[in-house]
């Protein structure tokens, strides 16, 4: 069965400051998704990561994804209040090439303050 | 271009009443997924339809759920005798087979079961 497990849950940060989430799962996946959800509204992509080693980087955030170490980060450097938002990141289900439904973390809600 | 869309945004129905949500995936995506978002449990799969195949059920939780997709486009999401812990926010997704996987959400229904 896959686990999805991202730390920290809650995350306070100050302007200006770096940081890192953590995305763990607990077997083989062949897909890495990031995705920003502001307050009542819906989920909204922020990465693919489909192979080891993969990196992307949209702005002030940075997804990178180790396959072996079964291992994803987001990294967000020089923080603004922008920013602030939960973040979910989520395994695919199934390997091998099919869609298949995704597994979430319980999400990183990132504040930043001034 | 559109993206996805749900129906109702909002729906608050007594106990023991029959529900349908609708969803509206973007126009030639042909894998189309259910997750629903509460409190409680985070972001859960709940079926998966990828072209003519039969659809993954794997994740709903009880009978009282049933879902259907007529002409591989529209789906409805059916709960049956709702009950106060089927109160959540339901998702819909839809992406293109083979691209980029990524999986696109819409603004989900918020349902309250009273």
């Amino acid at each position: 069965e896959l686990k999805v497990e991202q730390n920290p849950l809650f995350l306070s940060m100050q302007e200006g400051k770096n940081y890192t989430i953590y995305c763990n799962y607990s077997t083989t996946s062949d897909r890495l998704y990031w995705y920003r959800q502001d307050p009542g509204k819906s989920l909204e992509s922020l990465f693919v990561l489909l192979s080891n080693g993969a990196v992307k980087q949209e702005g002030r955030l940075m997804a990178s994804l180790d396959t072996k170490a079964r291992l994803s980060t987001l990294h967000i450097t020089a923080a603004v209040h922008d920013l602030s938002a939960t973040y979910f990141c989520a395994a695919n289900m199934n390997y091998g090439g099919s869609q298949g439904n995704l597994i979430f973390g319980k999400g990183t809600k990132l504040s930043v303050k001034p | 271009g559109a993206g996805v869309s749900q129906s109702p945004s909002n729906k608050v129905t007594e106990k023991g009443k029959d529900v349908e949500l609708r969803c509206d995936p973007i126009s030639g995506h042909t894998a189309l997924y259910w997750y629903r978002q509460s409190l409680g449990q985070g972001l859960e799969f709940l079926i998966y339809f990828q072209g003519n195949s039969a659809p993954d059920k794997s994740g709903l939780p009880s009978d009282r759920f049933s879902a259907e997709r007529t002409g591989g486009s529209v789906s409805t999401l059916t709960i049956q005798r709702t009950q106060q812990e089927d109160s959540a926010v339901y998702l819909c997704a839809s992406s293109l087979l083979q691209v980029s996987y990524e999986q696109y959400f819409g603004p989900g229904t918020r349902l309250t079961v009273t």
